[in-house]
């Protein structure tokens, strides 16, 4: 069965520094994998999607790199901003499930001004 | 972009009372819909996939008699808590797919809902 860990459950760092977030899979046989955002009581923002063929995919500071043979993730946001403080989830989705998510539990991101 | 509704955003509701959530496709079809349920700071836990026209397949462990899907077109499924009772208090989230788009494309989801059951 798929599982889906991230690491850190929380961080906090100052406005400026760039942001590193781990997701780790433990099944490699993802068809893809999606980043997204999540503000305090709302649903979900997708940031970014990886398919299973690329290394990773970049949308202005955040970019995300994907290596499946290891099964991890990472995400990085460049210059962060107090405007980037939410939970950052990743997601996978298996080969034969078309559309169902596995996700992680998210990393909760503080960034101080 | 694609935009996906659910309504409504909160309810409180008494125990053993029915609540019904929509989730609505406002600018796209979708044959296919996932209902969610997130607990505070825990991962999202796929409930059900619901199909247009047809029934809706459950996770495991999930109580299909609990919570009634319904997708009767392609623009709408309903998520139905029957009976709630304390411990359904959570929070529902809906996500739909674009069927016109070509291989794979990012799921669309909708605000969440949050449920309360006093």
């Amino acid at each position: 069965k798929q599982e889906v860990t991230q690491i850190p459950a929380a961080l906090s760092v100052p406005e400026g520094e760039n942001l590193v977030l781990n997701c780790s899979f433990t099944d490699s046989a993802i068809y893809n994998l999606q980043w997204f955002r999540q503000d305090p009581g709302k649903g979900l923002t997708s940031l970014l999607l990886i398919q299973s063929s690329q290394r990773e995919q970049t949308s202005g500071r955040l970019n995300a790199s994907l290596d499946k043979s290891s099964g991890r993730s990472t995400l990085y946001i460049a210059a962060s901003q107090p405007g980037d403080s939410a939970t950052y989830l990743c997601a996978v989705i298996e080969t034969d499930s078309w559309g169902k998510l596995q996700f992680g539990a998210g990393t909760q991101v503080v960034v101080t001004p | 972009g694609a935009v996906v509704s659910q309504h409504p955003s909160r309810v409180i509701c008494k125990s053993g009372t029915s609540v019904k959530i929509e989730c609505r496709s406002l600018d796209f079809q979708a044959t296919t819909m996932f209902w969610y349920r997130q607990f505070p700071k825990k991962s999202l836990m796929l409930m059900a996939t619901s199909n247009e026209g047809s029934k809706a397949t459950y996770e495991q462990g999930v109580e299909k008699d609990k919570f009634l899907i319904n997708h009767a077109s392609l623009t709408l499924s309903t998520l139905t808590v029957t009976s709630a009772h304390p411990e359904d208090s959570s929070f529902y989230i809906c996500s739909a797919r674009d069927i016109s788009s070509g291989g794979y494309s990012p799921l669309h989801f909708g605000n969440g809902t949050r449920l309360t059951v006093t």
